[in-house]
């Protein structure tokens, strides 16, 4: 089984609508991201959480809302879906930051399209 | 805004080869640089990080970091078919507490058999 799970793999919605991208990782780490990939343009970060009670917003953060329900559960949420939403959507999580050596793990990912 | 380019590819070299991938990075403050291979549809893995100037070695890759001239890249010895995959470059900063990490866009390697 994965260290970091994300469900669902892939979903297909409508404008308009919300959308909830959950995962969950069993690596006990406290550190937890959210990224977004678009061809082209590489892996941006959206939401990160360096412990439950701790929120930051990324540099694409519009448009998203996160929630960390706990150490090892951290849910992004579409509240109204557009189609430039379309996008891969990677969970991620670290035991510290990636300066330190730290390796950041990556689910496999959640494909999203928004028509 | 911190920016980190890469040459999107394809680069195409013969099996055994070395592979040469690029990075530039805009932030003269970056002191943590990474790279992270993903094959398509996967999610990305890293290959390996560098802090210092110089050449850091694992098996058949070498990480090779130039701060004065914010560059850093990766050469890929003895290239493989399996290597075929894009090849993100990635930094950070120290003095950020955020330790937020900055891809590039990636380098798509193939290796011809």
């Amino acid at each position: 089984d994965a260290d970091v799970t994300q469900t669902p793999r892939n979903r297909i919605t409508k404008t308009g609508k919300r959308i909830m991208l959950e995962c969950s990782q069993t690596k006990g780490h406290d550190r937890m991201y959210w990224y977004r990939q678009d061809p082209g343009l590489g892996l941006r970060l959206i939401y990160y959480s360096f412990d439950v009670k701790d929120i930051n917003k990324g540099e694409i953060s519009d448009g998203y809302s996160v929630s960390r329900q706990a150490q090892a559960k951290f849910s992004l949420s579409l509240e109204s879906a557009i189609p430039n939403q379309t996008a891969l959507y990677f969970c991620a999580t670290s035991e510290a930051g990636p300066s330190s050596g730290n390796t950041i793990y990556f689910g496999e990912g959640s494909w999203l399209t928004v028509v | 805004q911190k920016e980190v380019e890469q040459n999107s590819g394809p680069l195409s070299v013969p099996e055994g080869a070395i592979a040469s991938l690029n990075c530039t990075y805009s932030d003269r403050g970056s002191q943590s640089f990474f790279w992270y291979r993903q094959y398509s549809g996967k999610s990305p893995e890293l290959i390996m990080f560098i802090y210092s100037n110089g050449d850091k070695e694992d098996g058949r890759f070498t990480a090779q970091l130039n701060k004065a001239s914010q560059y850093v890249s990766l050469l890929i010895r003895d290239s493989q078919p399996s290597d075929s995959a894009t090849y993100l470059c990635a930094v950070t900063d120290l003095m950020d507490s955020s330790y937020k990490l900055i891809f590039g866009s990636g380098t798509r390697l193939l290796v011809r058999p």
